[in-house]
């Protein structure tokens, strides 16, 4: 069965800190994504990678960065998190190939930034 | 780009009610088309997904959805809901040959009262 871990559900942090989300997928998948997720905004792209080493802007990058150094990890980093920042964040795999732009999801990492 | 549109924000049935959830997209090109659910405390998955060939789409759970090309519509639909459909439904959209980078609308939180 196919598997996408996110390694935090709930995260407490403080305005200013260093966050990091981690996210590992088990299907050998090209492809990983990192969202975030509001209520009445949906799900909108934060950053997402293609391969190993490469990534690329989403549609509300500002404030974030990731690092995909293993074709199975894809973290997230707030480099100074903000209270808009709390927010659920969604990490997503698909395979490169065959790729339809169906995605597999991890079970969310809930941020609060107090 | 394309763009999704989910018109019902908030749906409250009962149990045994038909329910309808609409979809339209706005892309002039060949698209995929899916539904995803959130149930509570759970990751999002697949409902159901188009990419060709009959316009009715059968998913799990008794779901089904019609691609109508001339509306840009990819409507939801279930006979008779139950409790456990409580959860939040988002339709996405690729386009076939592009990056494969789904657009999701912003979400329908579907409550069912038993």
């Amino acid at each position: 069965d196919v598997k996408v871990t996110q390694s935090s559900r709930y995260l407490v942090k403080r305005t200013g800190e260093k966050v990091f989300l981690e996210c590992v997928q088990d299907m050998d998948h090209e492809n990983m994504f990192w969202y975030r997720q509001d209520p009445g905004l949906g799900l909108r792209l934060i950053y997402f990678s293609y391969d190993v080493k490469m990534k690329e802007k989403g549609d509300i990058p500002e404030g974030y960065s990731v690092s995909r150094e293993k074709k199975e990890r894809f973290s997230l980093i707030l480099e100074s998190a903000s209270t808009n920042q709390t927010s659920m964040y969604l990490c997503a795999s698909s395979p490169g190939v065959t790729n339809t732009g169906e995605l597999f999801f991890g079970e969310g990492s809930r941020l609060t930034v107090l | 780009a394309q763009s999704v549109s989910q018109h019902n924000h908030h749906v409250i049935l009962s149990e045994a009610a038909s329910l309808e959830l609409g979809c339209n997209y706005s892309y002039g090109g060949t698209v995929n088309l899916f539904w995803y659910v959130q149930y509570p405390g759970q990751h999002l998955q697949l409902l159901l997904k188009y990419f060709s060939g009959d316009p009715l789409v059968k998913g799990i759970k008794g779901f089904e959805a019609e691609f109508i090309k001339s509306k840009f519509s990819f409507n939801l639909r279930k006979p008779s809901v139950q409790w456990s459909d409580t959860a939040e439904y988002f339709c996405a959209v690729t386009a076939s040959g592009g990056s494969y980078i789904p657009t999701f609308g912003r979400g329908t939180s579907l409550i069912v009262h038993p």
